[in-house]
């Protein structure tokens, strides 16, 4: 099955520091990705969905000066939190649609988890 | 935009027994409608989805019932067993693939 592969899978840092997070299709390509923030005991909240090669489009309420989006490839995107502060502490999980199906099911990575001291 | 609600918030059963959970959704665009298993600190696993052209898919224990008319669609677990305590999700879909998820049952199964 379709492999989606996350980088890295937990990462801690100070406040005020930038952190980046990729994403990564192995076996598929994908034109669409999808980053997701889930807190404790919560659902999945979709911030912004990933487009190559064009901007991301982002959520009502998700700052895109403060989550930074790049999907410069079919089969990788990087979401970067700039400027972390404590209340980003979270589990990240990106999803991609592979573009060469006509399925909408979505692949999901491991996700990220991060704690911003 | 898309509103997903899902019920119950917990449900607890015994083993052997039937587990329900629905969810409704407001979008009449969304078409695709799948459902998640999530373990703690892991990624959703995807146990079974439907689309909007289908009333009801069955795989083994699992099956998904969907009526498009009154936007509602259901999980239906059936012999539980301990390892199927997870928390899940339903979530609707559309094309583009933008997926909203409704907020978790998390189901516990007792031996």
């Amino acid at each position: 099955g379709a492999v989606v592969s996350q980088h890295p899978s937990w990462v801690i840092c100070k406040s005020g520091t930038s952190v980046k997070i990729e994403c990564r299709s192995l076996d598929f390509q994908a034109t669409t990705m999808f980053w997701y923030r889930q807190f404790p005991k919560q659902s999945l909240m979709l911030m912004a969905t990933s487009n190559e090669g064009s901007k991301a489009t982002y959520e009502q309420g998700v700052e895109k000066d403060k989550f930074l989006i790049n999907h410069a490839s079919l089969t990788l995107s990087t979401l970067t939190v700039t400027s972390a502060h404590p209340e980003d502490s979270s589990f990240y999980i990106c999803s991609a649609r592979d573009s060469n199906s006509f399925r909408n099911e979505q692949f999901f990575g491991p996700g990220t988890r991060l704690t911003v001291l | 935009g898309e509103n997903v609600e899902q019920h119950p918030s917990t449900l607890s059963v015994q083993e052997g027994d039937s587990a329900v959970i629905k969810c409704t959704y407001s979008d009449s665009a969304s078409n695709y409608f799948p459902w998640y298993k999530q373990e703690l600190g892991k990624r959703p696993q995807l146990i079974i989805d439907i689309r909007s052209n289908v009333g009801e898919k069955k795989d083994q224990r699992i099956a998904v019932t969907l009526n498009k008319t009154a936007k509602h669609f259901s999980l239906h677990i059936t012999e539980t067993q301990p390892e199927d305590s997870a928390v899940y999700f339903c979530a609707a879909s559309t094309n583009a693939g933008k997926s909203t998820f409704g907020d978790g049952t998390t189901l516990t199964v007792k031996p």
